[in-house]
């Protein structure tokens, strides 16, 4: 089971929104609506931000939001903060191995 | 509070086994299946496998299996994760993280818990 191909680095300005793609196959990505998508500061743990494709946990920002056409999904951050600046990485449900994660996208804000 | 705690740091040799816990408390632990994850220096998450506490049923990651047992001791809600015949490059930090069915997002995560490969 190959990783999903996200883009190794994005960055944007504060206030500004950036989209992170998150690209698989039909047996993971655009097979089923079981996208997830982390946040990971760096020396901490990873905290899920998304599921589901586009739904947030409580306490999560309304300014992440997630969606999908096709085989890729899309993590987007509107009115960006410094403290967004992290590494996100999606992950997707998969018909053979069950899970499987993306590279990781190092979001840097400027 | 819903937690996860993982167990100390180790140092293994090229060769050895180890074998990681993950205690979890504050939610019924067999209504949630536990995902082990690692992360390489430098590097990205990858998915290790899981088990389902309930029932005991494991599935690994392909590049895994053969080398990596998962377990639980329902009694007192702990997962284990055994890898052996440890490489240099299985030094990482690995995590457990809990997700409420094969398909859901982990929200739950462990501290991690830094394995050292080295001779």
């Amino acid at each position: 089971q190959s990783a999903l191909t996200q883009p190794a680095s994005v960055s944007g300005s504060p206030g500004q929104s950036i989209t992170i793609s998150c690209t698989g196959t039909s047996s993971d990505v655009g097979g089923y609506n079981y996208v997830s998508w982390y946040q990971q500061h760096p020396g901490k743990v990873p905290k899920l931000m998304i599921y589901d494709v586009s739904n947030r946990p409580s306490g999560v920002s309304n300014r992440f939001s997630g969606s999908k056409s096709g085989n890729t999904a899309s993590l987007t951050i509107s009115g960006l903060q410094a403290e967004d600046e992290a590494d996100y990485y999606c992950s997707s449900y998969t018909s053979s191995t069950y899970r499987v994660f993306g590279g990781g996208t190092r979001l840097t804000v400027l | 509070q819903v937690q996860l705690v993982q167990s100390g740091a180790e140092v293994k040799k090229p060769g050895a086994s180890v074998k990681v816990s993950c205690k979890a408390s504050g939610y019924t632990f067999t209504d949630y299946y536990v995902h082990w994850v690692r992360q390489a220096p430098g590097q990205g998450l990858e998915w290790v496998g899981w088990i389902k506490p309930h029932t005991g049923a494991t599935s690994y990651a392909q590049k895994f299996q053969g080398r990596v047992t998962m377990t639980r001791d329902t009694p007192i809600s702990t997962a284990y994760m055994d890898l052996s015949n440890l490489r240099p490059d299985d030094t990482a930090v690995y995590y457990c993280a809990r997700t409420a069915s094969l398909s859901y997002g982990m929200d739950v995560w462990g501290q991690g818990t830094t394995v050292t490969v080295s001779s």
